[in-house]
């Protein structure tokens, strides 16, 4: 199976700076079949980012996503206060469906 | 809108089982494959199972097999996970999640989430 290994472990941002999150894969993802997730505490998780770079329905265009092959980039522009969360990438380019182990973005 | 609510978690002790539901509604529920993914303490997600949109065909992660049993009831448009012998290691927040079905990958993306329900095992 695929492993995803996601940097930083934790990313301390202050609001308006703008956030860049690795996602790095053990192998090829076919497709560009990767998928972020933002999750907050007691909430259910949310799809932003599929096929590498499109965003899901509703996300505002200051999430963006990119990235090819092995190595792939959530990137979150312009911080609000509302986007301090975990991010999980997972691949569906094959099977089983595997997620990274989250990126931790604190306010600083 | 699309909502997904589950229910049934608790405190079990090792050895013992526990059923999960998951109510679901704002869509056409026989449409989609479903799947249950659980967040452990200190690790992150893992796809747990999934059943296609008729229950024929069903995919359990190597660590449950055998032990959970994923299944559905379209005219409740209800999921379950039944899950017995249960070990230390399944303590997790599961969640039920909608699936988009890749058919060239044989893979799952997840579109909508549940908020989760905690299943805590005791040894």
């Amino acid at each position: 199976e695929i492993v995803l290994t996601q940097s930083p472990g934790t990313l301390s941002l202050s609001p308006g700076e703008r956030a860049t999150l690795s996602c790095r894969a053990s192998q090829s993802v076919s497709g560009s079949y990767l998928a972020w997730y933002q999750q907050t505490p007691g909430q259910a998780p949310r799809l932003l980012i599929y096929g590498a770079s499109s965003r899901a329905t509703g996300i505002p265009d200051t999430f963006s996503g990119s990235g090819s092959g092995t190595d792939f980039t959530l990137t979150i522009s312009r911080l609000a206060p509302e986007d301090f969360a975990v991010y999980y990438c997972q691949q569906y380019g094959s099977s089983p469906p595997t997620f990274g182990q989250g990126t931790r973005l604190e306010i600083k | 809108e699309v909502q997904l609510l589950e229910s049934g978690g608790g405190l079990v002790q090792s050895g013992g089982s526990l059923r999960l539901s998951c109510a679901a509604s704002g869509f056409t529920f026989t449409n989609y494959v479903m799947s249950w993914v659980r967040l452990a303490p200190g690790k992150g997600l893992g796809c747990v199972s999934g059943i296609s949109g008729s229950g024929g065909s069903t995919y359990y992660a190597d660590s449950v097999k055998g032990r959970f049993t994923i299944s559905r009831d379209n005219s409740k448009n209800t999921l379950y996970l039944h899950m017995n012998s249960l070990r230390a290691e399944d303590t997790a927040v599961y969640y039920c999640a909608r699936v988009q079905y890749f058919q060239d990958s044989r893979s799952y993306l997840f579109d909508y989430w549940g908020r989760g329900t905690l299943v805590t095992v005791s040894s």
